[in-house]
Parts: C-alpha cells; structure tokens; sequence
C-alpha cells in the first residue's frame, strides 16, 4: 500500500527553466517530509526537508511547498541545470516509534537538457 | 573522514545460501535502517534498530535478518528463505528525521 506517491516517472525540462516534481501522500499522520536525490548505483542524497508546521523551505535554488489540506508537496528546482539530472524521491515520516523510518515514492526520474 | 561505508559492492548469491551484507558508521547515530530498492521501485524498509541490541521488523523483513551489536555496525543477512534478493540494498543511519545512506550493495543470483 503506497503511502507516499509520484505519479509522474519522468520529466524532461530544458536547461535554466523551472522543475516540478509532484509527489501526494495519503497518510495524515506524516509530519516530515523530505526530498532526496540519487544517481544510478548510489545511495541517495539529502536535498531539502519541510516540516508540516511550515508551508514553504528554500534553500538555494531548491523550494519546497507542502499543501497539507491536499496532501500534496512539490519540488521546484529553479534554474534547471544539467547536473540536475538524476531521480528525485519524495520521502515522509509519521512519529518516532519507527525511529524516523521514511516512507518513499517510487521517484521522478528527471532530466535537464542542454 | 565520517559517513556509512557499505561492502561489497557486487555481490553475487547461489541458490540456498545466506550472504551477508555489511554496514558500518562513523557519525555516532542511534538509529540504522536497512532498505531494499528494486528497478522502477522507491526504496522499502527491510529493518531498522533504534538502539544497540534492538531493532524492528520494517515492510519486507521475510526472508531477512539483521543484528545490532555494536553502534557502528548494522547487518544484514538474506537467507535462502528470501525467493527473490535481486535487488539494489541500501543502509542508512539518522540524525533525527533526516537518513544518511551509504552508498549500496547490488545483490544479484548467479
């Protein structure tokens, strides 16, 4: 049961424009969200965070918005550059029982032409 | 210099046999988690221990199994029972909600 998901598999955006990644999550419990990125054969990196007390974190060219009432947060990545090219996940959490353990989307494989 | 070191990168496993998959850290975190990434796939939760001499069953713990002796170190072995472990093994370990991961073993059957 998919708690956390991105719908879409791919994206294709030209270099210098704006990136969306979507992601929607069905559990009302999660109170953390985060985003990840991660190349073929490696493990995934940290990109941003947002907690559900907050609607928007920037950081850079990276901003993250979470709409609680529609569950729903995005990724925008602004400008767009080659090196951006990778999978990015959307992750969340609920509570501590499970030691911060995160629920993961199936990703949105994204790439930045020149 | 700090970070979670994952061996081997390949490994290869023959039908029946248990293999274990290494997983040590130096950032002096409490918590270690073991995921399971599959092609198309997020990443699901094998097990995880909050503590030493501690940990919990995750999403798809069948077939698996893991230890926690010692802060550093976490784990995991895929048993014979485990039907299929073709799969790409991530292990992480926190800071409060954020995972730190290693950088992955690439299980396959020969």
């Amino acid at each position: 049961d998919q708690q956390v998901k991105q719908n879409s598999p791919s994206l294709s955006v030209q270099e210098g424009r704006i990136s969306i990644l979507n992601c929607d999550y069905t559990n009302s419990m999660f109170d953390y969200f985060l985003w990840y990125k991660k190349y073929p054969a490696e493990g995934p990196t940290f990109l941003i965070s947002i907690s559900s007390i907050k609607d928007k974190n920037e950081d850079g060219r990276f901003t993250v918005f979470l709409n609680k009432s529609a569950k729903h947060l995005s990724l925008h990545i602004v400008p767009s550059q080659p090196g951006d090219s990778a999978v990015y996940f959307c992750a969340a959490s609920a509570d501590s029982n499970s030691g911060y353990a995160l629920n993961f989307g199936k990703g949105t494989s994204l790439l930045v032409t020149p | 210099d700090g970070g979670i070191t994952q061996s081997p990168k390949y490994l290869f496993r023959k039908e029946g046999q248990n293999v274990t998959l290494s997983c040590e850290q130096n950032l002096n975190h409490d918590a270690m988690y073991w995921y399971r990434q599959d092609p198309g796939q997020g990443l699901r939760l094998i097990y995880y221990s909050q503590i030493v001499n501690d940990f919990q069953k995750g999403d798809i713990a069948e077939g698996y199994s893991v230890s926690r002796e010692k802060k550093e170190s976490f784990p995991l072995t895929v048993t014979s029972a485990q039907k299929n472990p073709t799969a790409f093994y991530l292990c992480a370990s926190a800071l409060n909600e954020k995972l730190f991961f290693g950088s992955g073993t690439q299980l396959s059957v020969l």
